[in-house]
């Protein structure tokens, strides 16, 4: 079955320190990968998404994620976070034999200290 | 750009009463969702449609309903609400249909159940 999971419910990072938000995913085939940010009272926003091609895909805001087939694993990095990456980030697979069907994560909330 | 807009952003409802969340998007997209979201766990479609007329169930469907009479409308009805339909509420569409879409979602509309 498929399955997104985020093994960090909640990160504080200082600002301007470096991010990575990990993601592993279940599923049988190539998946498609995206991620995904909430900002408080927003909706969900996409950062970045991968289908095929380059492992290294650049996103919006500074965002990149690196996918890993080895590591079922789709994890999103910032080289310096700003007070207002503050949010909620999911990741999300698209999985093709179900439908038009998304499975989500459950979320990691991010904290930005001064 | 409205984009996805949802109303309420938030509700309090009595076990067995009925509601309906409304949502409404500008794009002219065919691609229509709803989803839940509980505390510590990732969304999950509940219904989705793929045009005026034509809706279809998602992964957890009981207890609502939903209409699609218009591309631009997508209300999700709550006929005898129980406590655990309390959740956060997200509209989204998109321009496709495809797990390769990206999609846009509303900001939400939390509810409460009591």
């Amino acid at each position: 079955a498929q399955s997104v999971t985020q093994p960090d419910i909640h990160i504080t990072v200082s600002e301007g320190a470096s991010l990575e938000l990990r993601c592993n995913y279940s599923y049988g085939a190539t998946p498609y990968l995206f991620w995904y940010v909430q900002s408080p009272g927003q909706g969900l926003q996409l950062l970045l998404k991968y289908f095929s091609g380059d492992t290294l895909v650049q996103g919006i805001k500074g965002f990149e994620a690196e996918f890993k087939r080895s590591q079922s694993s789709f994890n999103l990095r910032k080289p310096s976070v700003h007070w207002s990456d503050a949010a909620e980030y999911f990741c999300a697979v698209g999985a093709r034999n179900t439908g038009n069907q998304f499975y989500f994560g459950t979320g990691t909330s991010l904290t930005v200290i001064p | 750009n409205a984009g996805v807009t949802q109303t309420p952003k938030f509700r309090i409802l009595k076990i067995g009463q009925s509601m309906t969340l409304q949502c409404t998007q500008d794009m002219n997209h065919n691609y229509m969702y709803w989803y839940r979201q509980d505390p510590g766990m990732g969304l999950k479609l509940i219904y989705y449609s793929v045009g005026a007329g034509i809706t279809d169930k998602g992964e957890v469907p009981n207890g609502y309903n939903v209409s699609r009479s218009t591309t631009e409308d997508f209300p999700l009805r709550l006929e005898l609400a129980a406590p655990s339909q309390t959740s956060v509420y997200f509209c989204a569409s998109s321009r496709k249909q495809g797990v390769n879409e990206k999609l846009f979602f509303g900001s939400g509309t939390q509810l409460s159940v009591l």
